[in-house]
């Protein structure tokens, strides 16, 4: 099936530095959603976007719907070991409230050294 | 906010046997719930979206004979991995819709084992 384009594929840091990877589609997406998965746990809703050119933070993250509505970046600044994780970017066709399936990212392993 | 129970969250089964993982919405009403499989190091693939009281709806490639869906009540969908093999060993995740999270919730996985 389709997958978004996701880059980096890891990532290693060091504590405190700001950490930024992004997603890429050639096709619209409508609505585009960032995860965070540990290990052996599913993944977690970090932020939603619905509008194209819509910044949106939550707490040190910052995440954009690109205005073209076929890219989206994540921005984690001042990076802490509990950020450590993988980091998927998924992209929906549907607008906010559809139950549509969503399209993922491969991932970004992040490592973050104290 | 939204919870999708999910469980068990690991189970080892002998090959030949059936092995059923639900997932349950805990304080919401799941309309549609979807089925992933994801393998080691690699992103989530979607294996089936079912809706309540109807049908399940299987991507390619996936066999709906063996992994049968029910998702009988907008609370409870349930996935059994039927006749298990080896190669059925997985991480299983269920994700519902919840209006009010304005996202998609994921249950905590089944890790399967298939000895």
């Amino acid at each position: 099936g389709q997958q978004l384009n996701q880059s980096p594929q890891s990532m290693f840091i060091q504590e405190g530095e700001d950490v930024s990877m992004n997603c890429t589609s050639s096709s619209i997406f409508n609505t585009w959603l960032w995860y965070k998965q540990d290990p052996g746990e599913g993944p977690v809703l970090l932020i939603a976007l619905y509008k194209a050119g819509e910044l949106t933070s939550n707490g040190r993250l910052t995440a954009q719907f690109g205005i073209t509505r076929k890219d989206s970046f994540l921005n984690i600044s001042a990076s802490i070991p509990s950020d450590v994780g993988i980091y998927f970017c998924a992209g929906q066709r549907g607008t906010q409230g559809g139950s549509e399936k969503l399209v993922f990212g491969k991932g970004t392993k992040l490592t973050v050294n104290p | 906010g939204a919870v999708v129970s999910q469980h068990p969250s690991r189970v080892i089964c002998k090959s030949g046997t059936s092995v059923k993982i639900e997932c349950r919405s805990l304080d919401f009403q799941a309309t549609t719930m979807f089925w992933y499989r994801q393998f080691p190091k690699q992103s989530l693939m979607l294996m089936a979206t079912s809706n309540e009281g109807s049908k399940a709806t299987y991507e390619q490639g996936v066999e709906k004979d063996k992994f049968l869906i029910n998702h009988a009540s907008l609370t409870l969908s349930t996935l059994t991995v039927t006749s298990a093999h080896p190669e059925d060993s997985s991480f299983y995740i269920c994700s519902s819709d919840s209006l009010a999270n304005y996202g998609y919730t994921f249950g905590s996985g089944t890790r399967l084992t298939v000895v």
